[in-house]
């Protein structure tokens, strides 16, 4: 399978644990993006990496919150003194360049799996 | 700032007739909208994108959408109806250089026998 993974695919914590979530993207694809969809809503941004470097993370990040990609390949999502709010379904996605006129364009973004976090 | 408005929380269809899902933008300059789909604990899946090209986009499956920048919509559209049709549909735009995508609050289609 060559699409985006994600492990786990779902994982049951008790509040104040701490949790890491692996994304392994499409190979050869030097971006890679993490979004948080809650119950009943649309996926929203936390962060995004062009291969090793976080280049932007939303406000919905907090501190306990952080991401790493080393090698910019695969990337990790910490968090850290879990709490019920951060109970979601956390999504990788990945995406690629290709050369247009006037520059590079980042063609769509191709979703993993998910890992669904329950926090008890 | 860039925007999607969903207006249809739940839109349901008889297998066989058409569907129309409803989707305003909002966007400075000239967006680049997709569609993705997501069936239940399944992963997203890209329906169509509109890059500024040919304002009709066919899509995967049967679906289209129509660009129409001077009602700054882009609503999703299939002539006829499956029972495999019935997911939860997101209208996204991406956001200027750092491609994130912005998700509308999404659209639950129902498909009835």
């Amino acid at each position: 399978d060559t699409g985006v993974s994600q492990d786990p695919r779902h994982k049951i914590t008790k509040r104040g644990q701490n949790v890491t979530f692996r994304c392994d993207p499409i190979s050869e694809h030097n971006r890679l993006y993490w979004y948080r969809q809650t119950l009943g809503q649309g996926p929203e941004f936390l962060t995004y990496f062009q291969n090793e470097a976080q280049l932007e993370k939303s406000r919905l990040l907090s501190d306990r919150f952080s991401a790493e990609r080393p090698k910019g390949s695969f990337s990790t999502l910490e968090i850290q003194r879990t709490e019920q709010g951060d109970s979601a379904m956390y999504l990788c996605a990945s995406s690629f360049p290709s050369a247009r006129e006037g520059g590079l364009t980042y063609n769509e973004q191709f979703f993993g799996p998910g890992t669904r976090l329950t926090v008890l | 700032a860039q925007s999607v408005t969903q207006l249809d929380s739940h839109v349901s269809v008889s297998e066989g007739t058409p569907v129309l899902l409803r989707c305003n933008y909002s966007s400075s300059y000239s967006p680049s909208l997709f569609w993705y789909v997501q069936h239940p604990n399944k992963g997203l899946q890209l329906l169509l994108k509109y890059t500024s090209a040919a304002t009709l986009v066919k899509g995967i499956n049967g679906f289209e959408a129509e660009f129409k920048k001077s009602e700054t919509s882009f609503h999703l559209t299939k002539p006829s109806a499956h029972m495999s049709d019935a997911a939860e549909y997101f209208c996204v735009v991406r956001s200027g250089n750092t491609g994130k995508l912005i998700f509308g609050q999404g659209t639950t289609l129902q498909v009835k026998p």
